[in-house]
Protein backbone atom coordinates (compact mmCIF):
# COMPACT_ATOMS: atom_id res chain seq x y z
CA UNK A 1 0.00 0.00 0.00
CA UNK A 2 2.26 2.87 -1.28
CA UNK A 3 -0.56 6.10 -0.37
CA UNK A 4 1.12 9.29 -0.72
CA UNK A 5 5.01 9.01 -2.09
CA UNK A 6 6.88 12.42 -2.58
CA UNK A 7 10.59 12.44 -4.11
CA UNK A 8 12.98 12.94 -2.91
CA UNK A 9 12.98 12.66 0.78
CA UNK A 10 16.12 15.38 1.21
CA UNK A 11 17.37 17.69 -0.82
CA UNK A 12 20.26 20.47 -0.49
CA UNK A 13 20.28 23.60 -3.14
CA UNK A 14 22.22 26.74 -3.90
CA UNK A 15 19.92 29.93 -3.96
CA UNK A 16 18.94 30.79 -7.19
CA UNK A 17 18.57 27.18 -8.02
CA UNK A 18 15.42 25.28 -9.10
CA UNK A 19 13.76 22.22 -8.48
CA UNK A 20 10.83 20.11 -8.69
CA UNK A 21 9.16 18.68 -5.32
CA UNK A 22 6.96 15.17 -7.01
CA UNK A 23 3.93 13.59 -5.37
CA UNK A 24 2.07 10.87 -6.17
CA UNK A 25 -0.83 9.20 -4.65
CA UNK A 26 -2.87 6.08 -5.50
CA UNK A 27 -6.06 6.13 -3.34
CA UNK A 28 -7.89 7.70 -6.23
CA UNK A 29 -8.23 10.77 -4.54
CA UNK A 30 -9.23 14.21 -5.46
CA UNK A 31 -7.76 16.87 -3.19
CA UNK A 32 -4.29 17.14 -2.73
CA UNK A 33 -2.53 19.42 -0.66
CA UNK A 34 1.08 21.00 -0.22
CA UNK A 35 2.20 22.27 3.21
CA UNK A 36 5.66 23.55 4.50
CA UNK A 37 6.63 23.03 7.99
CA UNK A 38 8.91 25.53 9.75
CA UNK A 39 9.52 25.23 13.78
CA UNK A 40 6.99 26.70 15.74
CA UNK A 41 5.00 27.78 12.95
CA UNK A 42 3.14 24.16 12.21
CA UNK A 43 2.25 23.19 8.72
CA UNK A 44 1.52 26.18 6.37
CA UNK A 45 -0.65 25.72 3.44
CA UNK A 46 0.65 26.77 -0.13
CA UNK A 47 -1.41 25.44 -2.55
CA UNK A 48 -4.05 23.03 -2.72
CA UNK A 49 -5.90 21.42 -5.47
CA UNK A 50 -9.47 20.07 -5.53
CA UNK A 51 -9.31 18.29 -8.68
CA UNK A 52 -7.34 17.51 -12.06
CA UNK A 53 -6.51 20.74 -13.48
CA UNK A 54 -7.06 23.06 -10.69
CA UNK A 55 -5.10 24.88 -8.18
CA UNK A 56 -5.52 27.30 -5.96
CA UNK A 57 -3.28 29.44 -3.56
CA UNK A 58 -3.04 29.06 0.28
CA UNK A 59 -1.59 31.02 3.36
CA UNK A 60 2.25 30.83 1.81
CA UNK A 61 1.85 30.58 -2.03
CA UNK A 62 5.02 33.06 -2.78
CA UNK A 63 8.12 31.54 -4.44
CA UNK A 64 6.00 28.53 -5.88
CA UNK A 65 4.30 27.03 -8.54
CA UNK A 66 2.37 23.75 -8.40
CA UNK A 67 0.97 21.11 -11.35
CA UNK A 68 -1.51 19.22 -11.19
CA UNK A 69 -1.57 16.89 -14.39
CA UNK A 70 -3.71 14.51 -13.50
CA UNK A 71 -5.76 12.87 -10.22
CA UNK A 72 -2.60 10.99 -8.87
CA UNK A 73 0.26 13.26 -9.42
CA UNK A 74 0.87 16.99 -8.18
CA UNK A 75 3.93 18.74 -8.09
CA UNK A 76 5.59 21.87 -6.39
CA UNK A 77 8.29 23.73 -7.83
CA UNK A 78 10.38 26.06 -6.76
CA UNK A 79 11.74 28.50 -9.86
CA UNK A 80 14.72 30.33 -8.02
CA UNK A 81 15.23 29.07 -4.38
CA UNK A 82 15.81 31.25 -1.16
CA UNK A 83 17.67 30.40 2.06
CA UNK A 84 13.84 31.66 3.26
CA UNK A 85 12.57 28.19 1.79
CA UNK A 86 14.77 25.91 3.25
CA UNK A 87 11.58 23.55 5.41
CA UNK A 88 10.56 19.98 5.32
CA UNK A 89 7.42 19.92 2.77
CA UNK A 90 4.51 17.73 3.20
CA UNK A 91 2.05 16.59 0.28
CA UNK A 92 -1.45 15.02 1.23
CA UNK A 93 -4.45 13.60 -0.60
CA UNK A 94 -7.69 13.27 0.99
CA UNK A 95 -11.30 12.56 -0.39
CA UNK A 96 -13.91 15.27 -1.52
CA UNK A 97 -16.12 14.93 1.88
CA UNK A 98 -15.31 17.17 4.64
CA UNK A 99 -15.31 14.31 7.13
CA UNK A 100 -12.10 12.51 5.79
CA UNK A 101 -9.12 12.44 7.10
CA UNK A 102 -6.05 13.39 4.80
CA UNK A 103 -3.08 11.52 3.90
CA UNK A 104 0.65 12.20 4.26
CA UNK A 105 3.67 11.72 2.27
CA UNK A 106 6.55 10.87 4.71
CA UNK A 107 8.10 14.34 3.79
CA UNK A 108 11.16 16.17 2.07
CA UNK A 109 13.45 18.32 4.12
CA UNK A 110 15.00 20.58 1.70
CA UNK A 111 18.12 23.15 2.41
CA UNK A 112 18.76 26.11 1.07
CA UNK A 113 22.03 27.76 1.48
CA UNK B 1 -11.22 33.36 7.17
CA UNK B 2 -10.55 29.74 8.45
CA UNK B 3 -8.22 29.50 11.70
CA UNK B 4 -6.61 27.19 14.06
CA UNK B 5 -5.17 28.53 17.35
CA UNK B 6 -3.42 26.03 19.78
CA UNK B 7 -2.43 27.82 22.77
CA UNK B 8 0.13 25.49 24.39
CA UNK B 9 3.76 25.29 22.99
CA UNK B 10 4.30 22.17 25.30
CA UNK B 11 3.24 20.29 27.66
CA UNK B 12 4.12 18.03 30.21
CA UNK B 13 2.33 15.04 31.83
CA UNK B 14 3.56 11.87 34.35
CA UNK B 15 2.90 8.57 32.61
CA UNK B 16 -0.61 6.86 32.87
CA UNK B 17 -2.64 10.49 33.80
CA UNK B 18 -5.29 11.89 31.09
CA UNK B 19 -4.21 15.19 29.30
CA UNK B 20 -5.82 17.47 27.62
CA UNK B 21 -4.37 19.51 24.56
CA UNK B 22 -6.47 22.72 23.83
CA UNK B 23 -8.00 23.66 20.11
CA UNK B 24 -10.06 26.65 19.08
CA UNK B 25 -10.94 27.30 15.57
CA UNK B 26 -12.57 30.03 13.57
CA UNK B 27 -14.75 29.59 10.39
CA UNK B 28 -17.76 30.97 8.90
CA UNK B 29 -18.37 27.57 7.24
CA UNK B 30 -21.79 25.70 8.25
CA UNK B 31 -20.08 22.04 7.71
CA UNK B 32 -16.82 21.25 8.21
CA UNK B 33 -14.92 18.82 10.32
CA UNK B 34 -11.85 18.73 13.00
CA UNK B 35 -9.10 16.58 13.35
CA UNK B 36 -5.85 15.80 15.45
CA UNK B 37 -3.25 14.68 13.77
CA UNK B 38 0.12 13.58 15.95
CA UNK B 39 3.86 13.57 14.65
CA UNK B 40 6.71 11.80 16.14
CA UNK B 41 9.77 12.52 16.39
CA UNK B 42 10.37 10.26 12.84
CA UNK B 43 8.27 12.80 11.43
CA UNK B 44 5.50 11.25 10.05
CA UNK B 45 1.70 12.88 10.64
CA UNK B 46 -0.36 10.35 11.93
CA UNK B 47 -3.89 10.89 11.97
CA UNK B 48 -5.99 10.53 15.07
CA UNK B 49 -9.73 11.41 15.38
CA UNK B 50 -12.15 13.24 13.83
CA UNK B 51 -15.10 14.97 14.68
CA UNK B 52 -18.07 16.75 12.24
CA UNK B 53 -19.79 19.56 13.40
CA UNK B 54 -22.69 18.05 13.03
CA UNK B 55 -21.99 15.41 14.82
CA UNK B 56 -23.93 15.04 18.30
CA UNK B 57 -21.57 12.81 20.31
CA UNK B 58 -17.89 13.46 21.13
CA UNK B 59 -16.04 11.39 18.87
CA UNK B 60 -13.35 8.54 20.62
CA UNK B 61 -11.09 6.37 19.18
CA UNK B 62 -9.07 4.04 21.83
CA UNK B 63 -7.31 6.04 24.34
CA UNK B 64 -8.44 9.60 22.75
CA UNK B 65 -11.38 11.49 22.62
CA UNK B 66 -12.27 14.77 21.55
CA UNK B 67 -14.08 17.11 23.71
CA UNK B 68 -15.98 19.20 20.95
CA UNK B 69 -17.99 22.18 22.55
CA UNK B 70 -19.38 23.98 18.95
CA UNK B 71 -20.67 26.97 21.07
CA UNK B 72 -17.02 27.95 21.98
CA UNK B 73 -15.62 26.46 19.21
CA UNK B 74 -13.44 24.10 20.82
CA UNK B 75 -11.96 20.89 19.82
CA UNK B 76 -9.83 19.36 22.89
CA UNK B 77 -8.34 16.29 22.46
CA UNK B 78 -8.37 13.94 25.52
CA UNK B 79 -5.65 11.60 25.54
CA UNK B 80 -6.11 8.95 28.74
CA UNK B 81 -3.37 6.95 30.75
CA UNK B 82 -0.95 8.61 28.46
CA UNK B 83 2.26 6.34 27.73
CA UNK B 84 5.99 6.98 26.93
CA UNK B 85 5.05 6.63 22.96
CA UNK B 86 2.43 9.58 23.21
CA UNK B 87 5.63 12.11 23.21
CA UNK B 88 5.20 13.69 19.86
CA UNK B 89 3.85 16.93 18.62
CA UNK B 90 0.18 17.06 18.34
CA UNK B 91 -1.84 19.01 15.52
CA UNK B 92 -5.15 20.41 15.15
CA UNK B 93 -6.75 20.68 11.96
CA UNK B 94 -10.36 21.60 10.78
CA UNK B 95 -11.33 21.47 6.39
CA UNK B 96 -14.34 23.21 5.79
CA UNK B 97 -16.44 23.53 2.60
CA UNK B 98 -17.52 26.10 0.63
CA UNK B 99 -18.74 25.37 -2.63
CA UNK B 100 -16.56 22.68 -3.64
CA UNK B 101 -13.49 24.10 -1.72
CA UNK B 102 -12.06 21.72 1.48
CA UNK B 103 -8.89 23.66 2.29
CA UNK B 104 -7.47 21.81 5.59
CA UNK B 105 -5.37 23.78 7.72
CA UNK B 106 -3.47 22.97 10.59
CA UNK B 107 -2.54 25.12 14.06
CA UNK B 108 0.66 25.72 15.34
CA UNK B 109 1.08 22.65 17.15
CA UNK B 110 1.39 21.36 20.88
CA UNK B 111 4.31 19.51 21.81
CA UNK B 112 3.53 16.96 24.21
CA UNK B 113 6.69 15.41 26.95
CA UNK B 114 5.57 12.37 28.92
CA UNK B 115 7.31 11.47 32.19
CA UNK B 116 7.87 7.96 32.93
Amino acid sequence: NAGVTQTPKFQVLKTGQSMTLQCAQDMNHNSMYWYRQDPGMGLRLIYYSASEGTTDKGEVPNGYNVSRLNKREFSLRLESAAPSQTSVYFCASSKDRVNTEAFFGQGTRLTVV
Amino acid sequence: AQKITQTQPGMFVQEKEAVTLDCTYDTSDQSYGLFWYKQPSSGEMIFLIYQGSYDEQNATEGRYSLNFQKARKSANLVISASQLGDSAMYFCAMRGFRGSQGNLIFGKGTKLSVKP
